[in-house]
């Protein structure tokens, strides 16, 4: 099993230009998330997905989108890139409790090896 | 939103127990503890999970008292390997659910 993967893993994007990030999982698992990860700081949650064409804001969510058309999969979108958006992007990906399947808090995540993305 | 706060950095020696703390005051009633470790350049990796008293598993052991307001890490016998960054997360209720992650304790073993 490969877990979890990612897509690109570096990226230089100029001010304005648009990208997807893809993730990939073959665990079966419903949750998918999409951190960011600045230099020195902890992982803040832009948008998660607690099952197939379901998604929801995280901390950070504003200049991007998100899709979960295919359980497997994940998309991080951004629109317009900003420099602000300069970051590492972790995806992960985890199974959900059995008594409580709507608590994303539940369980282990297991992440992707990330993206770095460079906006100029 | 209130925050999810632990220290810093932590300095200790091979073969001693560590125990680094986060406080979560605002955790959701439901929500769980988790702790994390990231070496530089990857993903975070699970350590341990509870909800309540005492969790242990083979690398650790977590203990959170009554009021979940706090959570406390405990590493027994550290070696040079277990120097890494160690994340709390927990989920919170303020005026929508999020999962808050902790700024992170940077550990140092010194042999």
């Amino acid at each position: 099993n490969a877990g979890v993967t990612q897509t690109p893993k570096f990226r230089v994007l100029k001010t304005g230009q648009s990208m997807t990030l893809l993730c990939a999982q073959d665990m079966n698992h419903e949750y998918m998330y999409w951190y960011r990860q600045d230099p020195g700081m902890g992982l803040r949650l832009i948008h998660y997905s607690v099952g197939e064409g379901t998604t929801a804001k995280g901390e950070v969510p504003d200049g991007y989108n998100v899709s979960r058309l295919k359980k497997q999969n994940f998309l991080l979108g951004l629109e317009s890139a900003a420099p602000s958006q300069t970051s590492v992007y972790f995806c992960a990906s985890s199974y959900p409790a059995e008594r409580e399947p709507s608590n994303p808090s539940y369980g282990e995540q297991f992440f992707g090896p990330g993206t770095r993305l460079t906006v100029l | 939103l209130a925050k999810t706060t632990q220290p810093i950095s932590m300095d200790s020696y091979e073969g001693q127990e560590v125990n680094i703390t986060c406080s979560h005051n605002n955790i959701a009633t439901n929500d769980y503890i988790t702790w994390y470790q990231q070496f530089p350049s990857q993903g975070p990796r699970f350590i341990i999970q509870g909800y309540k008293t005492k969790v242990t598993n083979e690398v650790a052991s977590l203990f959170i008292p009554a009021d979940r307001k706090s959570s406390t890490l405990s590493l027994p016998r550290v070696s040079l390997s277990d120097t890494a960054v160690y994340y709390c997360l927990v989920g919170e209720m303020d005026s929508n659910y999020q999962l808050i992650w902790g700024a992170g304790t940077k550990l140092i073993i010194k042999p």
